[in-house]
C-alpha cells in the first residue's frame, strides 16, 4: 500500500495569514496514464468530506482561488493564500492512483 | 452536479452484516466513467477506503477488508450497495459513499455495532 504522510498534523494560523500543508507518499504516484491522481480534501467540523483539488492542482467547482496545490512525483503541497474563518478543518491529502487508495493522517486547521 | 445519499440501518449486531445504499441523482450512474465507492471514519478518526467499482463492472476493495466487502450496482435504481459481513465493533464508524475518486460525496450515515 502507497502511504501518505502529512505534515504537519496540526496548523493555528492567524486570519489572513497563509498556510501550507505538505504530503508526501512512499512511492511515486504517477499513474500508467501519465496522470498523478493527487487530490486535496476539506473536511469542516461535523460536515463530511469534500474536494478541494485534483490531481495535484486542479481547483474542483467553486472552490476559492485562495487554495492552491502543488508539488510532483512523491512531494505534494497545499497551500491557503489568506486563512479564512470558514477554513478552519481537517485537511487530507489522497491518492487514487493505485488501489487500495490510500489517505494522509490529517492535518488540523485552526484559528490562532 | 451529481448527488449522492446513503441509507441503512444505524444499528447492527455483531456478526451480522452490515448492508448501506447510496443513491446518486444528477447523473446515470451507468453513463459515467467513474468510480463509485465507500469510505469510512471511525468516531474521531482519520478516512478509510473501504472499495469502489468501476462503471464497467469491476470491483476493487481494500485488502484489509476484502473477505467481507462486496459492493454492487443497481443501475435500474441509479443506485450502488455495500455489503460488509461478519461485524464488529471496529467497524463502528461514519460510512460515506463517494463519486468520482474523491469529487462527490454523501453526506454520510453513522453505523453503530452493538448489542
Amino acid at each position: 500500500d502507497i502511504v501518505m504522510t502529512q505534515t504537519p498534523l496540526s496548523s493555528p494560523v492567524t486570519l489572513g495569514q497563509p498556510a501550507s500543508i505538505s504530503c508526501r507518499s512512499s512511492q511515486s504516484l504517477v499513474h500508467s496514464d501519465g496522470n498523478t491522481y493527487l487530490s486535496w480534501l476539506q473536511q469542516r467540523p461535523g460536515q463530511p468530506p469534500r474536494l478541494l483539488i485534483y490531481k495535484i492542482s486542479n481547483r474542483f467547482s467553486g472552490v476559492p482561488d485562495r487554495f492552491s496545490g502543488s508539488g510532483a512525483g512523491t512531494d505534494f503541497t497545499l497551500k491557503i493564500s489568506r486563512v479564512e474563518a470558514e477554513d478552519v478543518g481537517v485537511y487530507y491529502c489522497m491518492q487514487a492512483t493505485q488501489f487500495p487508495w490510500t489517505f494522509g493522517q490529517g492535518t488540523k486547521v485552526e484559528i490562532k | 452536479q451529481l448527488q449522492l445519499q446513503e441509507s441503512g440501518p444505524g444499528l447492527v449486531k455483531p456478526s451480522e452484516t452490515l448492508s448501506l445504499t447510496c443513491t446518486v441523482s444528477g447523473g446515470s450512474i451507468s453513463s459515467s466513467s467513474y468510480y463509485w465507492g465507500w469510505i469510512r471514519q471511525p468516531p474521531g478518526k482519520g478516512l478509510e477506503w473501504i472499495g469502489s467499482i468501476y462503471y464497467s463492472g469491476s470491483t476493487y476493495y481494500n485488502p484489509s477488508l476484502k473477505s467481507r466487502v462486496t459492493i454492487s450496482v443497481d443501475t435500474s435504481k441509479n443506485q450502488f450497495s455495500l455489503k460488509l459481513s461478519s461485524v464488529t465493533a471496529a467497524d463502528t464508524a461514519v460510512y460515506y459513499c463517494l463519486g468520482g475518486g474523491g469529487d462527490y460525496w454523501g453526506q454520510g450515515t453513522l453505523v453503530t455495532v452493538s448489542s
